[in-house]
Protein backbone atom coordinates (compact mmCIF):
# COMPACT_ATOMS: atom_id res chain seq x y z
CA UNK A 1 0.00 0.00 0.00
CA UNK A 2 0.77 3.86 -0.11
CA UNK A 3 1.36 4.10 3.41
CA UNK A 4 1.56 1.87 6.87
CA UNK A 5 -1.86 1.15 7.66
CA UNK A 6 -3.63 0.02 11.03
CA UNK A 7 -6.50 -0.81 12.06
CA UNK A 8 -9.26 -0.59 13.88
CA UNK A 9 -8.22 2.91 14.29
CA UNK A 10 -10.00 3.72 17.79
CA UNK A 11 -11.22 0.42 20.04
CA UNK A 12 -13.07 0.55 23.40
CA UNK A 13 -12.81 -2.61 25.28
CA UNK A 14 -14.03 -3.36 29.10
CA UNK A 15 -10.84 -5.31 31.25
CA UNK A 16 -10.21 -8.59 30.90
CA UNK A 17 -10.76 -8.81 27.30
CA UNK A 18 -8.66 -9.55 24.62
CA UNK A 19 -7.83 -7.14 21.44
CA UNK A 20 -5.87 -8.11 18.54
CA UNK A 21 -4.52 -4.56 16.63
CA UNK A 22 -3.46 -4.89 12.90
CA UNK A 23 -0.72 -3.64 10.87
CA UNK A 24 -0.12 -3.49 7.50
CA UNK A 25 3.01 -2.13 5.94
CA UNK A 26 4.44 -0.45 3.19
CA UNK A 27 4.24 -3.36 0.12
CA UNK A 28 7.74 -4.81 0.66
CA UNK A 29 9.45 -3.18 3.47
CA UNK A 30 11.34 -5.49 5.71
CA UNK A 31 10.99 -4.52 8.72
CA UNK A 32 8.40 -3.96 11.06
CA UNK A 33 8.09 -2.02 14.39
CA UNK A 34 5.70 -1.48 17.05
CA UNK A 35 5.35 1.48 19.73
CA UNK A 36 3.24 2.30 21.85
CA UNK A 37 2.54 6.26 23.10
CA UNK A 38 1.28 7.63 25.61
CA UNK A 39 -0.45 11.35 25.68
CA UNK A 40 2.54 13.87 25.48
CA UNK A 41 5.18 10.94 25.16
CA UNK A 42 7.44 10.15 22.75
CA UNK A 43 7.19 6.30 21.45
CA UNK A 44 7.90 3.26 23.10
CA UNK A 45 9.65 0.53 21.27
CA UNK A 46 8.01 -2.76 22.14
CA UNK A 47 9.05 -5.03 18.96
CA UNK A 48 10.39 -5.47 15.98
CA UNK A 49 10.81 -8.45 13.32
CA UNK A 50 12.82 -8.77 10.08
CA UNK A 51 10.61 -10.32 7.04
CA UNK A 52 8.70 -12.93 9.71
CA UNK A 53 11.11 -13.04 12.19
CA UNK A 54 11.00 -11.54 15.70
CA UNK A 55 14.15 -10.38 16.60
CA UNK A 56 13.56 -8.62 19.93
CA UNK A 57 10.71 -8.14 22.03
CA UNK A 58 12.57 -6.68 24.25
CA UNK A 59 10.04 -3.60 24.82
CA UNK A 60 6.81 -6.43 25.37
CA UNK A 61 5.53 -5.17 29.04
CA UNK A 62 4.55 -8.35 30.10
CA UNK A 63 3.46 -11.78 28.90
CA UNK A 64 0.08 -10.76 27.91
CA UNK A 65 1.54 -9.21 25.08
CA UNK A 66 2.42 -10.90 22.37
CA UNK A 67 2.80 -9.81 18.33
CA UNK A 68 3.32 -12.11 15.18
CA UNK A 69 4.21 -11.67 11.36
CA UNK A 70 3.73 -14.82 10.09
CA UNK A 71 4.47 -14.40 6.30
CA UNK A 72 6.66 -11.14 6.47
CA UNK A 73 4.18 -8.79 5.85
CA UNK A 74 0.88 -7.82 7.73
CA UNK A 75 1.78 -8.21 11.67
CA UNK A 76 -0.84 -8.47 15.00
CA UNK A 77 0.15 -6.98 18.09
CA UNK A 78 -2.27 -9.26 20.25
CA UNK A 79 -3.10 -8.05 24.09
CA UNK A 80 -4.41 -10.34 26.07
CA UNK A 81 -6.47 -10.06 29.60
CA UNK A 82 -6.89 -5.72 29.14
CA UNK A 83 -6.28 -3.80 31.66
CA UNK A 84 -6.70 -0.25 32.06
CA UNK A 85 -3.24 0.67 32.01
CA UNK A 86 -2.63 -0.45 28.67
CA UNK A 87 -4.91 2.39 27.22
CA UNK A 88 -2.60 4.12 24.96
CA UNK A 89 -1.86 4.87 21.34
CA UNK A 90 0.09 1.82 19.76
CA UNK A 91 1.75 2.85 16.39
CA UNK A 92 3.31 0.67 13.74
CA UNK A 93 5.93 1.67 11.73
CA UNK A 94 7.77 -0.24 8.65
CA UNK A 95 11.28 0.46 6.63
CA UNK A 96 12.64 -0.12 3.85
CA UNK A 97 15.48 -2.80 4.72
CA UNK A 98 17.40 -3.55 7.72
CA UNK A 99 18.79 -1.05 9.78
CA UNK A 100 18.10 1.69 7.53
CA UNK A 101 16.80 4.33 10.12
CA UNK A 102 13.97 5.68 8.73
CA UNK A 103 10.97 4.81 10.07
CA UNK A 104 7.16 5.29 8.40
CA UNK A 105 4.69 5.19 10.79
CA UNK A 106 0.82 4.67 10.38
CA UNK A 107 -1.75 6.90 12.23
CA UNK A 108 -2.06 4.01 15.13
CA UNK A 109 -4.65 2.27 16.61
CA UNK A 110 -6.35 4.30 19.98
CA UNK A 111 -6.86 1.47 22.51
CA UNK A 112 -9.08 2.59 25.48
CA UNK A 113 -9.85 0.20 28.21
CA UNK A 114 -13.02 0.63 30.51
CA UNK B 1 20.03 3.98 32.99
CA UNK B 2 19.46 5.21 29.30
CA UNK B 3 18.28 8.78 28.63
CA UNK B 4 17.07 10.82 26.26
CA UNK B 5 16.37 14.88 27.16
CA UNK B 6 14.28 17.50 24.66
CA UNK B 7 13.44 20.55 25.82
CA UNK B 8 10.70 20.19 28.45
CA UNK B 9 8.61 23.51 28.19
CA UNK B 10 7.11 24.36 24.49
CA UNK B 11 9.01 26.79 22.81
CA UNK B 12 7.28 29.41 21.43
CA UNK B 13 9.11 32.06 18.58
CA UNK B 14 8.19 34.64 16.14
CA UNK B 15 7.44 33.84 12.61
CA UNK B 16 10.81 34.43 10.63
CA UNK B 17 13.09 33.76 13.83
CA UNK B 18 15.71 30.48 14.01
CA UNK B 19 13.52 27.74 16.29
CA UNK B 20 16.32 25.89 18.02
CA UNK B 21 15.39 22.21 19.50
CA UNK B 22 18.14 20.56 21.85
CA UNK B 23 18.46 16.83 22.55
CA UNK B 24 20.98 15.77 24.87
CA UNK B 25 21.48 11.75 26.03
CA UNK B 26 23.27 9.80 28.12
CA UNK B 27 24.11 5.92 28.17
CA UNK B 28 24.58 5.89 24.07
CA UNK B 29 26.28 5.68 21.72
CA UNK B 30 24.56 5.79 18.77
CA UNK B 31 25.28 5.40 14.71
CA UNK B 32 23.06 7.45 13.87
CA UNK B 33 20.42 9.89 15.41
CA UNK B 34 17.36 10.57 13.56
CA UNK B 35 14.88 14.08 14.06
CA UNK B 36 10.76 13.12 13.33
CA UNK B 37 7.58 15.84 13.54
CA UNK B 38 4.66 14.90 14.87
CA UNK B 39 1.48 17.02 14.38
CA UNK B 40 -1.34 16.25 16.90
CA UNK B 41 -3.32 12.98 16.16
CA UNK B 42 -0.85 12.31 13.75
CA UNK B 43 1.92 9.65 13.48
CA UNK B 44 5.41 11.01 13.57
CA UNK B 45 7.27 11.83 10.29
CA UNK B 46 10.88 11.73 9.20
CA UNK B 47 12.67 14.88 8.98
CA UNK B 48 16.70 14.12 8.86
CA UNK B 49 18.96 11.39 9.68
CA UNK B 50 22.41 12.80 11.01
CA UNK B 51 25.47 9.54 11.81
CA UNK B 52 27.93 9.81 14.32
CA UNK B 53 30.60 10.66 12.30
CA UNK B 54 28.38 13.75 10.60
CA UNK B 55 28.92 17.38 12.17
CA UNK B 56 25.65 18.92 10.51
CA UNK B 57 23.35 18.13 8.13
CA UNK B 58 20.89 20.17 6.09
CA UNK B 59 17.50 19.87 4.00
CA UNK B 60 16.18 23.02 3.39
CA UNK B 61 15.22 25.29 6.01
CA UNK B 62 16.11 22.50 8.58
CA UNK B 63 19.70 22.01 10.19
CA UNK B 64 20.89 19.37 12.68
CA UNK B 65 24.10 19.34 14.52
CA UNK B 66 25.54 16.26 16.56
CA UNK B 67 27.72 16.41 19.17
CA UNK B 68 28.91 12.85 20.42
CA UNK B 69 31.51 14.60 22.74
CA UNK B 70 28.51 16.33 24.37
CA UNK B 71 26.03 13.72 23.50
CA UNK B 72 24.16 16.33 22.20
CA UNK B 73 22.14 16.97 19.42
CA UNK B 74 20.62 20.74 18.06
CA UNK B 75 17.59 21.22 15.52
CA UNK B 76 17.13 24.25 13.92
CA UNK B 77 14.40 25.67 11.68
CA UNK B 78 15.39 28.99 10.13
CA UNK B 79 12.96 31.78 8.79
CA UNK B 80 10.07 29.51 10.95
CA UNK B 81 6.50 29.71 9.93
CA UNK B 82 3.58 29.07 11.50
CA UNK B 83 2.92 25.69 9.45
CA UNK B 84 6.04 24.85 11.41
CA UNK B 85 4.15 24.35 14.61
CA UNK B 86 4.12 20.52 15.94
CA UNK B 87 5.74 18.36 18.24
CA UNK B 88 9.60 17.37 17.34
CA UNK B 89 11.02 13.99 18.66
CA UNK B 90 14.50 13.30 18.90
CA UNK B 91 15.11 9.42 18.26
CA UNK B 92 18.47 7.73 19.04
CA UNK B 93 19.70 4.22 17.14
CA UNK B 94 20.28 1.63 19.60
CA UNK B 95 20.95 -1.86 18.84
CA UNK B 96 21.45 -1.43 15.57
CA UNK B 97 17.93 -1.27 14.28
CA UNK B 98 15.63 -0.30 16.83
CA UNK B 99 15.19 3.79 17.70
CA UNK B 100 14.39 5.29 21.12
CA UNK B 101 12.16 8.50 21.24
CA UNK B 102 12.45 11.38 23.35
CA UNK B 103 9.42 13.23 24.69
CA UNK B 104 9.59 15.71 22.03
CA UNK B 105 9.27 19.33 21.99
CA UNK B 106 6.18 21.55 21.31
CA UNK B 107 6.81 24.55 18.99
CA UNK B 108 4.29 26.98 18.52
CA UNK B 109 5.27 29.85 15.98
CA UNK B 110 3.02 32.75 16.08
CA UNK B 111 3.00 35.14 12.94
Amino acid sequence: GAGVSQSPRYKVTKRGQDVALRCDPISGHVSLYWYRQALGQGPEFLTYFNYEAQQDKSGLPNDRFSAERPEGSISTLTIQRTEQRDSAMYRCASTQGQNTGELFFGEGSRLTVL
Amino acid sequence: SQKIEQNSEALNIQEGKTATLTCNYTNYSPAYLQWYRQDPGRGPVFLLLIRENEKEKRKERLKVTFDTTLKQSLFHITASQPADSATYLCALETSGYALNFGKGTSLLVTP
